[in-house]
This record gives C-alpha cells, structure tokens and sequence, in this order.
C-alpha cells in the first residue's frame, strides 16, 4: 500500500530556511497531487500547500511568500522549503497524497509527521 | 479564504451513545466537505470525503451528511476507540481550510 515519510532536521534555528523531504513508496508520484500540512503542539490543523507531478503549486496565502514547493519524480520524493522560519513555524508537518475527483479533494493517506522546532 | 466553523470545540459521551459535529463554512462549498480522525501522537486519518462517502476500512457508524454550508458527522453507538479528535476539511478552494476541531472523550 502507499505509505509517506516525513525526513528532515528536527531544529532549525530563526530566520534559516526549513527544509523537509517527504519520501513515497508504494506508488508513483505522477499525475498526482501531494500536499503539505502542519500542526502546532496542541493546536489545529493547517494547509500549507500542494504540488502536483508536474511541478504546478499551490500555496497558502499566509505562506506563500516564504514557501516552495517541489517534486522529484525519478527518487519518488517531494519537498518543502519554508525560509526565514520564527518561532511561529514550530510544528509538527505531515506530507500526505491527494486523490482529486470532479468533488474536490482529500489527503489520504498521510505520513506519520515530523517534528520541527525553531530555536537558536 | 473560505472559513470553516466546527462545534462543538469538546464533548463527553458515553459508549453507545450517538455523537453529532457540526461544521459550518463562511460559503456554499457544494459536498466539497471532509472528516479526518486524529488520535493523540498519530497522524490525522480520513474517514468521510465529498461529505458523505465513507472511505473504506472505516466503521458504518461514522456517517456524514450536508450540503453548501451546514455539515455534520455523526457517530452511532459511540465505542470506547472513538475517543480522538475529528476535524472537517473544505476542498473547495484553496487554502483547503480545516475547522478548529472537536476534541470526543469517553465517558
């Protein structure tokens, strides 16, 4: 079955760039969607973005001007990269696959998450 | 971005007791609606897509209803595995918005 896994540093100091791979098996990354979502420490859930195989993005407006997203089909991985991080930015990010259809969208299944805290 | 509402934000019930959440969107999102389960350390899990479709391995007492803006979840015959937190998903637009959560503990 498919199965996502999160992989990256857990710590990553202010105003680097946080970086994160999410690695797939189980299934081809093409001509699908893959997303990107995060959890702060007792708080809710929130979409950061999605990619699809083509490299097409979209993003979260509160995000957008710090975060790229990007695909590698021939390793099966996508990544993320969100710069000048704060403290702000410290959560747990989940990757998890898309299936689109005519009604909309839905992330399943998902990766087990990954914590990143930001801290000098 | 659309906004999305759920309540209540916790409850209590007991097992075999029938639970409702609601979820409610700032705009007519057609069934572009999901509930995800999420127990505590464990990555979120899909149980309803398009607002009532039950995505398979999931129990037949999770069901879900609702159209445009008013949506629901309901859990039949609570078992003691269901205490988690549910969260509704909007697909309608990006940012694909989730409400704040409802936390379900057992009695």
């Amino acid at each position: 079955q498919v199965q996502l896994q999160e992989s990256g540093p857990g710590l990553v100091k202010p105003s680097e760039t946080l970086s994160l791979t999410c690695t797939v098996s189980g299934a081809s990354l093409r001509n699908i969607y893959w997303s990107w979502i995060r959890q702060p420490a007792g708080k809710g859930l929130e979409w950061v973005g999605r990619i699809y195989s083509s490299g097409s993005a979209r993003y979260n407006p509160s995000l957008e001007s710090r975060l790229t997203l990007s695909v590698d089909t021939s390793k099966n991985q996508f990544t993320l990269k969100l710069s000048s991080v704060t403290a702000a930015d410290t959560a747990v990010y989940y990757c998890a696959r898309d299936v689109s259809s005519g009604w909309g969208s839905w992330s399943d299944p998902w990766g087990q998450g990954i914590q990143v805290t930001v801290s000098s | 971005d659309i906004q999305v509402t759920q309540s209540p934000s916790s409850l209590s019930a007991s097992v075999g007791d029938t639970v409702i959440i609601s979820c409610r969107t700032s705009q007519g999102i057609n069934r572009y609606l999901n509930w995800y389960q999420q127990k505590p350390g464990k990555a979120p899990k899909l149980l309803i897509y398009v607002a009532s479709n039950l995505q398979s391995g999931v129990p037949s007492r999770f069901s879900g209803s609702g159209f445009e803006t008013d949506f629901t979840l309901t859990i039949s015959s609570l078992h003691p595995e269901d205490c988690a937190s549910y969260y509704c998903q909007q697909s309608y637009g990006t940012p694909y918005t989730f409400g704040q959560g409802t936390k379900l503990e057992i009695k």
